[in-house]
C-alpha cells in the first residue's frame, strides 16, 4: 500500500516554544490531509482538514491559530503546534488520501504518529 | 454528522478462537467502512474495508460484514494469534469525507 512519513516521531519542548511537524505521502500524490490528535486510550480526533493549495478546514473547538497547517505541495503537509503548552502534549497522526478515482473514494493511509511532550 | 459506536472496548480471547466487534453508525448515507489496526506507539493500518455495495468482505483470517438496513458492520478475526493483539478502530464516512472513528475495542489475544 501507498506509504505516509511523519516526522519527527517524538519530539520533547520546552513550554512556549513551536513546534513542526511534517507529514509526507511518499509514492502518491494526495490533495487531501487530515491531521488528527489521539489522546492515551482514546480514539483519534479529526483536528483539521489540509487542501494543497488552499487553507485547512478546521473542525470545531481546534484553534487555528494555535494549530498551524499547511499544505504547500502534493505531497508534504506540516503542522505547527504554536507556544507549546503541556496540555498540547499528545499522540498527533496525520493521514493522506489518494487523488480521487473515477468514482471517488481515495483510500486514507496514516501516518506512524508524532508523540509531542511539552514540559 | 455522523456518529460513530463501537463495542466492546475491550476484548481478551485466547489464541486460536475468533473475535468479533461490532460498530453502529447513524448517517445513512454513509458509503464507506474501513477497519484499522493500531499498535502501541504507531499510527493506524488500514486492514480491510467494505463499501455500501457490498455485505461482506473477507481477506484470509479478516472478514467484515455489514448491515446497511440495521446501519452496523462488524470484524471478524478467525484462529487468533497474540500478533493480533491491538487497537482496532471501525470508522464510517460518505466517500471518505469527514470520516468518523469509533472509539476502539482493544484485543488481546492470550498464548
Amino acid at each position: 500500500g501507498a506509504v505516509v512519513s511523519q516526522h519527527p516521531s517524538w519530539v520533547i519542548c520546552k513550554s512556549g516554544t513551536s513546534v513542526k511537524i511534517e507529514c509526507r505521502s511518499l509514492d502518491f500524490q494526495a490533495t487531501t490531509m487530515f491531521w488528527y490528535r489521539q489522546f492515551p486510550k482514546q480514539s483519534l480526533m479529526l483536528m483539521a482538514t489540509s487542501n494543497e493549495g488552499s487553507k485547512a478546514t478546521y473542525e470545531q473547538g481546534v484553534e487555528k491559530d494555535k494549530f498551524l497547517i499547511n499544505h504547500a505541495s502534493l505531497t508534504l503537509s506540516t503542522l505547527t503546534v504554536t507556544s507549546a503548552h503541556p496540555e498540547d502534549s499528545s499522540f498527533y497522526i496525520c493521514s493522506a488520501r489518494l487523488r480521487e478515482l473515477s468514482f471517488d473514494t481515495g483510500e486514507l493511509f496514516f501516518g506512524e504518529g508524532s508523540r509531542l511532550t511539552v514540559l | 454528522g455522523e456518529n460513530v459506536e463501537q463495542h466492546p472496548s475491550t476484548l481478551s480471547v485466547q489464541e486460536g478462537d475468533s473475535a468479533v466487534i461490532k460498530c453502529t453508525y447513524s448517517d445513512s448515507a454513509s458509503n464507506y467502512f474501513p477497519w484499522y489496526k493500531q499498535e502501541l506507539g504507531k499510527g493506524p493500518q488500514l486492514i480491510i474495508d467494505i463499501r455500501s455495495n457490498v455485505g461482506e468482505k473477507k481477506d484470509q483470517r479478516i472478514a467484515v460484514t455489514l448491515n446497511k438496513t440495521a446501519k452496523h458492520f462488524s470484524l471478524h478475526i478467525t484462529e487468533t494469534q497474540p500478533e493480533d493483539s491491538a487497537v482496532y478502530f471501525c470508522a464510517a464516512s460518505f466517500n471518505n469525507n469527514d470520516m468518523r472513528f469509533g472509539a476502539g475495542t482493544r484485543l488481546t489475544v492470550k498464548p
